[in-house]
């Protein structure tokens, strides 16, 4: 059953350092999302992206973050300068698009910001 | 956002019972909503969509919907120890917003 991947699963960065976190969503899906949950948090949305544009970003997604799909299967995200608050799961998913559609979640990257 | 609230929990039920979580929304229009369930440090993990106002059964698994109350339901029967998770209500207007979470513990 095909399934949405993500790397790294563990990445650790110092302050003010730029992170990108990969995810290659199900091949025929065309919407792509981005997710983070802070530890002991709930499930929050960052951004959603489709055909080669944002379609919707959440206040979180600030100038820090952007994404990007370089090629026909990645899908990254990328902070700019992180923050200790950055430090969160972050949850790539991907779906068909509407909103009766389910979203399909990698199993995430922990990002731990010292 | 929209707001989506769950009872946080702890819900600790014995082995072969019924548990029951309930979440409710904030915003009238919404019309699709989704059960996750999430392991410790894992992702969210898909249980089932419900769009129309009633009952949708699968498996040990019943969602209910009222839209007039806003509310959201899910039964587990028969719980299982492998059931023991956090349980995410989310509303999809074209992207997801979750309810904290119930967390399910099944005793043996």
């Amino acid at each position: 059953e095909p399934e949405v991947t993500q790397t790294p699963s563990h990445q650790v960065t110092q302050m003010g350092q730029e992170v990108i976190l990969r995810c290659v969503p199900i091949s025929n899906h065309l919407y792509f999302y981005w997710y983070r949950q802070i530890l002991g948090q709930k499930v929050e949305f960052l951004v959603s992206f489709y055909n080669n544009e944002i379609s919707e970003k959440s206040e979180i997604f600030d100038d820090q973050f952007s994404v990007e799909r370089p090629d026909g299967s990645n899908f990254t995200l990328k902070i700019r300068s992180t923050k200790l608050e950055d430090s969160a799961m972050y949850f790539c998913a991907s779906g068909l698009g509407t909103d009766q559609e389910t979203q399909y979640f990698g199993p995430g990257t922990r990002l731990l910001v010292l | 956002q929209k707001e989506v609230e769950q009872n946080s929990g702890p819900l600790s039920v014995p082995e072969g019972a019924i548990a029951s979580l309930n979440c409710t929304y904030s915003d009238r229009g919404s019309q699709s909503f989704f059960w996750y369930r999430q392991y410790s440090g894992k992702s969210p993990e898909l249980i089932m969509s419900i769009y129309s106002n009633g009952d949708k059964e699968d498996g040990r698994f019943t969602a209910q919907l009222n839209k007039a109350s806003q509310y959201v339901s899910l039964l587990i029967r028969d719980s299982q120890p492998s059931d023991s998770a956090t349980y995410l209500c989310a509303v999809n207007d074209y992207k997801l917003s979750f309810g904290a979470g119930t967390t399910v513990t099944v005793r043996a």
